[in-house]
């Protein structure tokens, strides 16, 4: 089953503008993760974080994490031509290995 | 460290045929999972084994689908009586025992069946 929601479905900026992506989720979680996926290839973990964090980084990537409103936003500054992806955000189950995936949103950066 | 490796990459198959997936997970990973992939989805998941035990198999689509983790190391996905349904991107992905949320894809594999 498929938990997380992302929105937009697809975004469409320049080079050196900023991107948010959102996803929803409707049920509690331990940790949520978002991962990078380019066309035709495989999924790229980005960063995780846990349910007891509320905000995180890693180099351009911000993240946030809003329980309350089960919520996460991802947002890539500065962004680059080779951003270029889908992003989905993925969120553990009650199983603990079978991870929930959203839709995607599909981000295009034009020089 | 050489990733996940998935083969063959693309699988052309006629319907009714039978195919097999095989995945070498990332060395000393003991977790291993399958997911499957349709256009404009994110993956589903399908399968998990820790080591050779196959812990989840309920989400497999159906009967038709089979995973096997002989000796805790590669493992295989068989889809039998293929069915055009079945055309999609299959993932394979390993972990470690810890941290064991970060799973690690391999490029796929993808399947049309005409």
């Amino acid at each position: 089953s498929q938990q997380g929601e992302e929105d937009p479905q697809a975004l469409s900026i320049q080079e050196g503008e900023n991107a948010t992506m959102n996803c929803s989720y409707k049920t509690s979680i331990n940790n949520l993760q978002w991962y990078r996926q380019n066309s035709g290839r495989g999924l790229v973990h980005l960063i995780l974080i846990r349910s007891n964090e509320r905000e995180k980084h890693s180099g351009r990537l911000r993240v946030t994490l809003d329980t309350s409103k089960k919520s996460s936003s991802l947002l890539i500054t500065a962004s680059r031509a080779a951003d270029t992806a889908s992003y989905f955000c993925a969120t553990d189950s009650n199983s603990g290995y079978a991870l929930n995936f959203g839709k995607g949103t599909s981000l295009l950066v034009t020089p | 460290d050489t990733g996940v490796s998935q083969n063959p990459r693309h699988k052309i198959t006629k319907r009714g045929q039978n195919v097999t997936f095989r995945c070498d997970p990332i060395s000393e990973h003991n977790r291993l999972y399958w997911y499957r992939q349709t256009l404009g989805q994110g993956p589903e998941f399908l399968t998990y084994f820790q080591n050779e035990a196959q812990l989840e198999k309920s989400r497999l689509l159906s009967d038709r689908f089979s995973a096997e983790r002989p000796k805790g190391s590669f493992s295989t996905l068989e889809i039998q009586r293929t069915e055009q349904g079945d055309s999609a991107m299959y993932l394979c992905a390993s972990s470690p025992t810890f941290p064991r949320n970060t799973i690690y894809f391999g490029e796929g594999s993808w399947l049309t069946v005409v």
